[in-house]
């Protein structure tokens, strides 16, 4: 099974600032690697697939990168919508894998 | 418009079982793949159960194999997770997924369900 870790776990930025995100696998997915986002008391959000590849509805302030075994998810400048928990998760083995995941607060 | 609908959870005594059920709408639903993803309260993600699209193969976590049984109706577009045996670190909120890509086995779940809770305790 690969595994997965995010850092940092809790992230303190103040809106408008940029906030950077990081994954990393125990072994090469290849680009076969998806982030999510999540609210207190909601499902989880897909925002990228492939690595970089924004979902329907996604932000141009959300860019993802990396291949491999390092991913970065950045958020250019921080809305007040964008106050969540980030996950990343490998797909390219079955099964799928989550990292721990990573709080984004306000500052 | 996708929609996925998980009912079925509730409290239930270490050893017991319940059957978790998941209606969906709005797309072939022989044609994707779909899972079952937990979350214990606090944490994180854990992928529970799949099918990967049309293959009837069926696959499971290594913390719930033996245990829990994955199934589909095709003919009501209903996903089941039947689990027995149940422990106290099963509880969690339980998330009906789907693939993202129609014909392929890939886990990219771009649609969830709001879940159902399940607690076990006695």
């Amino acid at each position: 099974e690969i595994v997965m870790t995010q850092s940092p776990a809790t992230l303190s930025v103040s809106p408008g600032e940029r906030a950077t995100l990081s994954c990393r696998a125990s072994q090469s997915v290849s680009s076969n690697l998806a982030w999510y986002q999540q609210k207190p008391g909601q499902p989880p959000r897909l925002l990228f697939h492939g690595a970089s590849t924004r979902a329907t509805g996604i932000a141009a302030r959300f860019s993802g990168s990396g291949s491999g075994t390092e991913f970065t998810l950045t958020i250019s400048s921080l809305q007040s919508e964008d106050f969540a928990v980030y996950y990343c998760q490998q797909y390219n083995n079955w099964p799928a894998t989550f990292g721990g995941g990573t709080k984004v607060e306000i500052k | 418009e996708v929609q996925l609908l998980e009912s079925g959870g509730g409290l239930v005594q270490p050893g017991g079982s319940l059957r978790l059920s998941c209606a969906t709408s709005g797309f072939t639903f022989s044609s994707y793949a779909l899972s079952w993803v937990r979350q214990a309260p606090g944490k994180g993600l854990e992928w529970v159960s799949g099918f990967p699209s049309r293959s009837g193969n069926t696959f499971y976590a290594a913390s719930v194999k033996g245990r829990f049984t994955i199934s589909r109706d095709i003919s009501i577009n209903t996903l089941y997770l039947q689990m027995n045996s149940l422990r106290d670190d099963d509880t969690a909120v339980y998330y009906c997924t789907k693939g993202l890509n129609s014909g392929s086995s890939s886990q990219i779940f771009d649609s969830w369900g709001q879940g159902t809770l399940v607690t076990v305790s006695s």
